[in-house]
């Protein structure tokens, strides 16, 4: 139980153009999913906290405009890089909270984008 | 002092050996307390969590909680190379909050 897919696994795009990412929760609902970045080599930081039905939580220093986070339901959400740029390029993961009762947060495997 | 604070590394042992994984943490994020494994590239897997002071085993693995130190580690007897990778100490802040607060991380290497 408790598996998180993400899609797509990996993305090459183009300077100036937007790319999503889904997350779903397969089995089970996420009440709460997060989604971090990490450069190579580097720690996890935690971008955005995502809630069902309402707005995300953006962490200090992370662009809500450039980054925009849509949980439509209590199994997806969506991360949207908007006019991605080189800097852009790195390794992004969500989790998902199952809710209450859960002990902790499950992670997806990962999208690894590259901006060119 | 940082909410959860881990050595870098790297830390290097033979295989078979016990590697020893350490985390420190402040008052807030004093609640529950996890330890996940990502391989270089791939996204974090849990490993463990604990909660109570004390040791908690699971097959090779042993986490031990010390509140009164405010000490967290990780045991991994028998070491193999497959357990390369880096390992994350992460805890949950007191209050509710779902936020996991993550250290930066040791990176394990086990020799053959």
């Amino acid at each position: 139980g408790a598996v998180v897919s993400q899609h797509p696994s990996r993305v090459i795009c183009k300077s100036g153009t937007s790319v999503k990412i889904e997350c779903r929760s397969l089995d089970f609902q996420a009440t709460t999913m997060f989604w971090y970045r990490q450069f190579p080599k580097k720690s996890l930081m935690l971008m955005a906290t995502s809630n069902e039905g309402s707005k995300a939580t953006y962490e200090q220093g992370v662009e809500k405009d450039k980054f925009l986070i849509n949980h439509a339901s209590l199994t997806l959400s969506t991360l949207t890089v908007t006019s991605a740029h080189p800097e852009d390029s790195s390794f992004y993961i969500c989790s998902a909270w199952p809710g209450q009762g859960a002990k902790t947060q499950y992670f997806g495997p990962g999208t690894r984008l590259l901006v060119l | 002092q940082k909410e959860v604070e881990q050595n870098s590394g790297p830390l290097s042992v033979p295989e078979g050996a016990i590697a020893s994984l350490n985390c420190t943490y402040s008052d807030r994020v004093s609640q529950s307390f996890f330890w996940y494994r990502q391989y270089s590239g791939k996204s974090p897997e849990l490993i463990m969590s604990i909660y109570s002071n004390g040791d908690k085993e699971d097959g090779r693995f042993t986490a031990q909680l010390n509140k009164a130190s405010q000490y967290v580690s990780l045991l991994i007897r028998d070491s193999q190379p497959s357990d390369s990778a880096t390992y994350l100490c992460a805890a949950l802040p007191q209050g509710g909050s779902e936020k996991l607060v993550f250290g930066k991380g040791t990176k394990l290497t086990v020799n053959p």
